[in-house]
């Protein structure tokens, strides 16, 4: 069985750019995590999927970023545009569900902004 | 709300050795779930371990182990006979609904 994927691996943008990610879950994982890491410090929550619904937004750091999951099935994270401070390792994971349920993780992506 | 701390940056222990990182958190709520993650060099995220606050008894994996302290809101994880392989970042974390609240980390290097 896959895991979760996430593309691209590593992107490197100017300041004022755009740039979207992509997240693959695990087929049949109904909910979608996505998390930013920012260097040196710790993983924080951005958003949960269920489905294509967002159960919990709470955070995403301001309106240029935006999450969708189109059809319950991949997500993407666009950051429009993009400023110095959102450069880290954007992590997705997915879980069949929540409470116990263990969250599956992809590798990452890593966001240099220029 | 919910804070988890892990009060060791970097940690390091000689093969065959057995190692204990710390984790404390703070949280209002009764029943829970803490986890711990590991991250090695260059590869994805994976589970550890994980404990229900509700159960009095340690969660066990082959050579992982937890001392979960529930009053003292305390949840170490313990390694035995440390493996090269067991070389990583430890990531600490508490799960509220859906998502989960991490620790800053622990880099672990076992030595050969």
């Amino acid at each position: 069985e896959a895991g979760v994927t996430q593309f691209p691996s590593h992107s490197v943008i100017e300041k004022g750019q755009t740039v979207t990610l992509r997240c693959d879950p695990i087929s049949g994982h109904d909910n979608l995590y996505w998390y930013r890491r920012v260097m040196g410090k710790e993983i924080k929550f951005l958003l949960h999927f269920v489905k294509e619904s967002k159960q919990d937004e709470s955070g995403m750091p301001n309106n240029r970023f935006l999450a969708e999951r189109t059809g319950g099935t991949y997500s993407t994270l666009k950051v429009q545009p993009a400023e110095l401070e959102d450069s880290g390792v954007y992590f997705c994971a997915s879980s069949e569900g929540q409470g116990a349920y263990e969250q599956y993780f992809g590798p990452g992506t890593r966001l240099t902004v220029t | 709300a919910q804070t988890v701390t892990q009060s060791q940056p970097e940690m390091s222990v000689q093969e065959a050795e057995t190692v204990t990182l710390s984790c404390t958190y703070d949280t209002s709520e009764s029943n829970y779930y803490l986890f711990w993650y590991k991250q090695p060099p260059s590869r994805q995220m994976i589970l550890v371990i994980r404990q229900e606050a509700y159960k009095q008894q340690n969660a066990t994996e082959n050579r992982f182990s937890v001392n979960f302290q529930k009053a003292a809101k305390s949840f170490s994880l313990k390694i035995s006979d440390s493996q090269l392989g067991d070389t990583a970042m430890y990531f600490c974390a508490f799960k509220e609904g859906g998502k989960l609240i991490f620790g800053q980390g622990t880099e672990l290097s076992v030595k050969p």
